[in-house]
This record gives structure tokens, sequence and C-alpha cells, in this order.
């Protein structure tokens, strides 16, 4: 079965960088969210789109934004990166009025 | 704020075992989900169960939630080797579907061979 595809897996960059990463959900799911889990932390909630609207937004710094594009695909962005922003980065999808949401293999963004 | 908190922080057990799990959370849900995570790697849906649910199997999994406690256990009978990984729980809160998920610490679970 499909599942959440990441791009790309693992990403250097340095201080004060920008960074981009995609996601693309399960199909027929319209719904994505991001998460970011630092190192030995839990996941936490950043920002989710559904139908291509912001539906909630979570911790996510000023310096980050994100879309959700006409074929459900999303994209964060994030600038002036900084240290503690290295971290694993998920996205997850879900169904219409679905409650289970389905992980991607997430981003490993280390910066330096 | 953390939403859900596991307990034991850690777990080793042998092959063959029961592993449970527990989890607490502090606000009203919609519904709770357990999630496994091998080392540094994605995290897998296991199972979920809604607020007006009190257990739920999957296979080898249980899961209870007990909504005045505000608690959940997941229980893994017969565990193999390969349940070796950690393990959230995170809460769906309540406002309808598609609502942002809320983890809390993960319990690392060591199935000796």
């Amino acid at each position: 079965a499909a599942g959440v595809i990441q791009s790309p897996r693992h990403l250097i960059k340095e201080k004060r960088e920008t960074a981009t990463l995609k996601c693309y959900p399960i199909p027929r799911h319209d719904t994505v969210y991001w998460y970011q889990q630092g190192p030995g932390q839990d996941p936490q909630f950043l920002i989710s789109f559904y139908e291509k609207m912001q539906s909630d937004k979570g911790s996510i710094p000023d310096r980050f934004s994100a879309q959700q594009f006409s074929d459900y695909h999303s994209e964060l962005n994030m600038s002036s990166l900084e240290l503690g922003d290295s971290a694993l980065y998920f996205c997850a999808s879900s169904l219409p009025q679905g409650d289970e949401q389905y992980f991607g293999p997430g981003t490993r963004l280390t910066v330096t | 704020s953390q939403q859900g908190e596991e307990d034991p922080q850690a777990l080793s057990i042998q092959e063959g075992e029961n592993a449970t799990m527990n989890c607490s959370y502090k606000t009203s849900i919609n519904n709770l989900q357990w999630y496994r995570q091998n080392s540094g790697r994605g995290l897998v849906h296991l199972i979920l169960i809604r607020s007006n649910e009190r257990e739920k199997h999957s296979g080898r999994l249980r899961v209870t939630l007990d909504t005045s406690k505000k608690s959940s256990s997941l229980l893994i009978t017969a565990s193999r080797a390969a349940d070796t990984a950690s393990y959230f729980c995170a809460t769906g809160s309540l406002g309808g579907a598609n609502s942002k998920l809320t983890f809390g610490k993960g319990i690392t679970l060591s199935v000796r061979p």
C-alpha cells in the first residue's frame, strides 16, 4: 500500500540557510500534518492543512512557513536556520474526516 | 504542554512475555492512538481507540481506555525481539476529525531474545 512520501530523507544545512521539506500524502488523503521531533524528544505538532487551507497551528516558529498545493502535497519552508532546528521532521496524512494519522519516514535535518 | 505521559519510561522483558505500557493525559480527548518508532525512524500507527470505547484488540495488541482516569494501556502479548522499539501514545483533541495529535514521551521497550 502507498505510504506518505517525504523528501529529502536527510538534509544538512548551515546556520542562517534555508531549507524546504516536501511531503506527498497517501492518495485520497486530504489532510496533511507536520511534526518536529528533537533528539530524544516526543513529536511536537507544527501545522496542518485541510483541503489546501491551514487548519491548525502549533509551536511553529515564525521563520517557518508551509502550504498545501492543489495535488495535496505540502512543503515546509524553513528560513534563518538555527542549530536548535536540527531534528526529525515528520509529515502525516489522514483521510477526509479521519482520525488516524499515517506518518512518513521523516526528514532528518542537521544544522551545522 | 505535554498531553500523554507514558510509564514506565523503559521496559525490558524476555521474548514471549507480555509487555504493558501505560499512558496518562490531561484534557478531554476525541481519541487516543498508539505508535511505534524504531530507532530514529518513522512512526508506525498501531491502534486507535475512541473516547467512547473501553477496549480494542488488534492481533497481539490490546489497548484500554479509561476516560474517567484519563489513562490508557497498551498490552503486547507474546512479545518478540522485533517488538523492540519506542512506543508513544498520542491524543486527538475534541473538535472534530482531522485534529492534531499531542504526543507523550515514549516508552523504550527492549525484548531480549
